[in-house]
């Protein structure tokens, strides 16, 4: 089936500092989705990119939609405290059911 | 601002016992997605319903379980005899109407339903 290999698995980071994880795929996707999910609670769209190539910020995240549409990355800047979580990358084939396929994870821990 | 939401959040069964567990999508959508998590591995979809049919579902999805949209608001995941290995979190997820040939389909999801079974 549809794998989606997500690194790091787990990053400890002192606050203040920048963050970078990737997500790469042995199939092609047309839509790249980055989630965040705190403790008890749902995933929630980060930011989605829909064109190879694409560029996308949301606030002091950055993600971008590689040129083979087979992989992603997401940077957070100048990390704080509430960034703590598991942020899963997901892709999307874009055909009519649209099931999401989700990465396993990167949990990240702020050091104060 | 809308979303989706699951009742109930925790819910604990007694093996081989029926379990309903139930959404309420976003009023304005149309496609409705259940999804799982067991506790410490990643999101996997189980099945996707626009229509009043089932438009995919997953290799995990068998015949334990359905989906039924029972009236224009609710959306049920059941599972009929439950196993141990049914105890996850069940996401239900809601996207949108496509228009055109090009199409967001952002699906939000519930806080989810811990589902026990002992």
């Amino acid at each position: 089936g549809q794998q989606l290999n997500q690194s790091p698995q787990s990053m400890f980071i002192q606050e203040g500092e920048d963050v970078s994880m990737n997500c790469t795929s042995s199939s092609i996707f047309n839509t790249w989705l980055w989630y965040k999910q705190d403790p008890g609670e749902g995933p929630v769209l980060l930011i989605a990119l829909y064109k190879a190539g694409e560029l996308t910020s949301n606030g002091r995240l950055t993600a971008q939609f590689g040129i083979t549409r087979k992989d992603s990355f997401l940077n957070i800047s100048a990390s704080i405290p509430s960034d703590v979580g598991i942020y899963f990358c997901a892709g999307q084939k874009m055909n009519r059911d649209d099931k999401i396929i989700f990465g396993k994870g990167t949990r990240l821990h702020i050091l104060p | 601002e809308p979303e989706v939401t699951q009742t109930p959040s925790h819910q604990v069964t007694q093996m081989g016992q029926e379990v309903i567990l139930r959404c309420v999508p976003i009023s304005n959508h149309l496609y409705f997605y259940w999804y799982r998590q067991i506790l410490g591995q990643k999101v996997e979809f189980l099945v996707s319903f626009y229509n009043n049919e089932i438009s995919e579902k997953s290799e995990i999805f068998d015949d334990q379980f359905s989906v039924e949209r029972p009236d224009g608001s609710n959306f049920t995941l059941k599972i009929r005899s439950t196993k141990l290995e049914d105890s996850a979190m069940y996401f239900c997820a809601s996207s949108e109407v496509r228009e055109g040939s090009f199409s967001k389909n952002i699906q939000y999801f519930g806080a989810g339903t811990r589902l026990s079974v002992l």
